[in-house]
């Protein structure tokens, strides 16, 4: 099992809907949680970051962490085509394959 | 400022030879830093990191290696390129203490041929 997984995609969503990306990691312990924006040929950004379980808003974005589940999710609301990107899920220093996002205008 | 700089931004290397990445940042003293590789299409691989100067832990054996020989400089090294070191090497900076995610710097693009 890999240590953090997140569905490859790619997703394609319309422009204002909401995006939603998964990701599920195998370390009980773990105390922290990433989401990081990757545009195509440039390094990742850090948009989201959550410790304890339930939601963390920032703008359109929120990040939803279920410790008893393992389980990490990230919503994108009224979609942008800037959001277009591959979306990274990081549980402490390892990362997920990421998730390609494509929102179409 | 957090910024990391990281050169060159594209190398191409022919198999068998050395490779030196060096990597600077700015900002507070003693952060922690790290080298990650991203293959084609793939997620990000630790490959070392560094809690000060002089001290190294590496992720993956391999023929890479890292140092660190002042606070704010770290460099990946190795002696023969092989195919397979090809890739998008990243490298980034965390809070001393705690975690608190990436800075990532802009990253060096390296093919071996």
């Amino acid at each position: 099992q890999k240590e953090v997984e997140q569905n490859s995609g790619p997703l394609s969503v319309p422009e204002g809907a909401i995006a939603s990306l998964n990701c599920t990691y195998s370390d009980r312990v773990s105390q922290s949680f990433f989401w990081y924006r990757q545009y195509s040929g440039k390094s990742p950004e850090l948009i989201m970051s959550i410790y304890s379980n339930g939601d963390k808003e920032d703008g359109r974005f929120t990040a939803q962490l279920n410790k008893a589940s393992q389980y990490v999710s990230l919503l994108i609301r009224d979609s942008q085509p800037s959001d277009s990107a591959t979306y990274l899920c990081a549980v402490r220093t390892r990362f997920g394959a990421g998730t390609r996002l494509t929102v179409k205008p | 400022s957090q910024t990391i700089h990281q050169w060159p931004a594209t190398l191409v290397q022919p198999v068998g030879s050395p490779l030196s990445l060096e990597c600077t940042v700015e900002g507070t003293s003693n952060p922690n830093l790290y080298w990650y590789r991203q293959a084609a299409g793939r997620g990000l691989q630790l490959l070392f990191y560094s809690v000060g100067i002089g001290q190294i832990s590496s992720e993956v054996p391999q023929n890479l290696s890292a140092s660190r020989p002042q606070d704010r400089q770290f460099i990946l090294s190795s002696k023969k390129l092989l195919l397979s070191d090809s890739g998008f090497y990243l490298c980034a900076r965390s809070k001393h203490t705690g975690n608190y995610g990436y800075t990532f710097g802009s990253g060096t693009r390296l093919t071996v041929v």
